[in-house]
Formats: structure tokens, C-alpha cells, sequence
């Protein structure tokens, strides 16, 4: 059964350093999602992406965060400078089409920031 | 902003009995509640889902519940299986939306031999 991947698993780095979460949503899936999970809290949303462009974003997705799409199958997450309190969990989703409104995550990118 | 409500953190039902989750929600403009089981150190699976214009939907032993009046969604699991054991988040999508979700906080279920 197709899944969505995330690399890498888990992630360590120094505030204000730059990193870069990756995702490979269904292939034939055409909505992206990022979603987060702080220790002990709920499941954010983050942003969606549809048609090479943002369609929603929430006020955590402030201008230090962004999303790509690169190439045929990978779907990225770049925060510019990191902060203590960026370290989550981090879950990409998609959903095939418009009418459909399941989403089906990966496994998640731990991010831990120092 | 606690638009999805678990009022339960946590439950523990024994082997082959019902488990039933609750969801509450306070936004008129959700259409569709999802429900999504989680283990430790993995991504929320999904497991069934319900659209506002029904009331119940049934998957094997998974029946999800939507009462809209009250604004409560309900998850049963018939029989419980010890394989059941894991955290479960009720989720809603609102109209006009791209289909981002609001989770609740979760309940997590273990089920007993």
C-alpha cells in the first residue's frame, strides 16, 4: 500500500541554523500538508499546498518557514532560522483529490533544536 | 482555540468490549470529522470518517457517529482488540477550507486481556 515517507527521521541542530524537513507524499496525490505536534500538544496545521502554490497557511507559518515542491515527488520544509521553540514533530500529509478529505501522513521528523 | 474538544485523556476498556471515544467541536462551519489512531513515534493513520450530512458510518468495527444538533461525534470499536491500544484524535474539516484539519487533543485507549 503506497505510504507517505519523511527524512530524515530525526533532525538535531543549533538555533538559527537552517534545516530542511522532507516529504514524499502519494504519487498520485495532488494536496500537501504540513503539520506539527509539540510535546504533549495537539496536531497544528501548518500550510497546504496545491497546484505549486500555497492555498492556506496558518499564523505559525510565519516568513520563516516555507514549502516546495522541487521536483516531481519530494515536498520540502525549510525553516530559515530556528527556534527553541520549533522543536516538534513534524508531519507531512496529502490527499488525492478535491472531493476527497482524507489525508494520509508519514511518520513525522522529529526536529530537536538546541 | 479549542474548536475539537476530547474531554477524556485517557481510557481503558478490557478485551473484546465496546470502547467509545467522544469528540465535541464548536464550529458550525465543519463538514466532515475524520478519525486518526496514532502509536508512539508514528504518523496519525486514518481510520474512518463521517460527512456533516449523515449521522453514522460503519467500517468493520469502527463506527464513527455524528450527533449535529449536540455538536458530538462519537467512535466505537466493537469488540476492543489489545491491538487497539494507541492514542485517537478526532479531527473536522471546515467549508471553503483546503481541507486543513483541526485536531482535538486525543484520548488514549487501552484495552486489557
Amino acid at each position: 500500500e503506497p505510504e507517505v515517507t519523511q527524512t530524515p527521521s530525526h533532525q538535531v541542530t543549533q538555533m538559527g541554523q537552517e534545516v530542511i524537513l522532507r516529504c514524499v507524499p502519494i504519487s498520485n496525490h495532488l494536496y500537501f500538508y504540513w503539520y506539527r505536534q509539540i510535546l504533549g500538544q495537539k496536531v497544528e496545521f501548518l500550510v497546504s499546498f496545491y497546484n505549486n502554490e500555497i492555498s492556506e497557511k496558518s499564523e505559525i507559518f510565519d516568513d520563516q518557514f516555507s514549502v516546495e515542491r522541487p521536483d516531481g515527488s519530494n515536498f520540502t520544509l525549510k525553516i530559515r532560522s530556528t527556534k527553541l521553540e520549533d522543536s516538534a514533530m513534524y508531519f507531512c500529509a496529502s490527499r488525492r483529490l478535491v472531493n476527497v478529505n482524507e489525508q494520509f501522513f508519514g511518520p513525522g521528523t522529529r526536529l530537536t533544536v538546541l | 482555540d479549542q474548536q475539537v474538544k476530547q474531554n477524556s485523556p485517557s481510557l481503558s476498556v478490557q478485551e473484546g468490549r465496546i470502547s467509545i471515544l467522544n469528540c465535541d467541536y464548536t464550529n458550525s462551519m465543519f463538514d466532515y470529522f475524520l478519525w486518526y489512531k496514532k502509536y508512539p513515534a508514528e504518523g496519525p493513520t486514518f481510520l474512518i470518517s463521517i460527512s456533516s450530512i449523515k449521522d453514522k458510518n460503519e467500517d468493520g468495527r469502527f463506527t464513527v457517529f455524528l450527533n449535529k444538533s449536540a455538536k458530538h461525534l462519537s467512535l466505537h470499536i466493537v469488540p476492543s482488540q489489545p491491538g487497539d491500544s494507541a492514542v485517537y484524535f478526532c479531527a473536522a474539516k471546515s467549508t471553503g477550507t483546503a481541507s486543513k484539519l483541526t485536531f482535538g487533543t486525543g484520548t488514549r485507549l487501552q484495552v486489557t486481556l
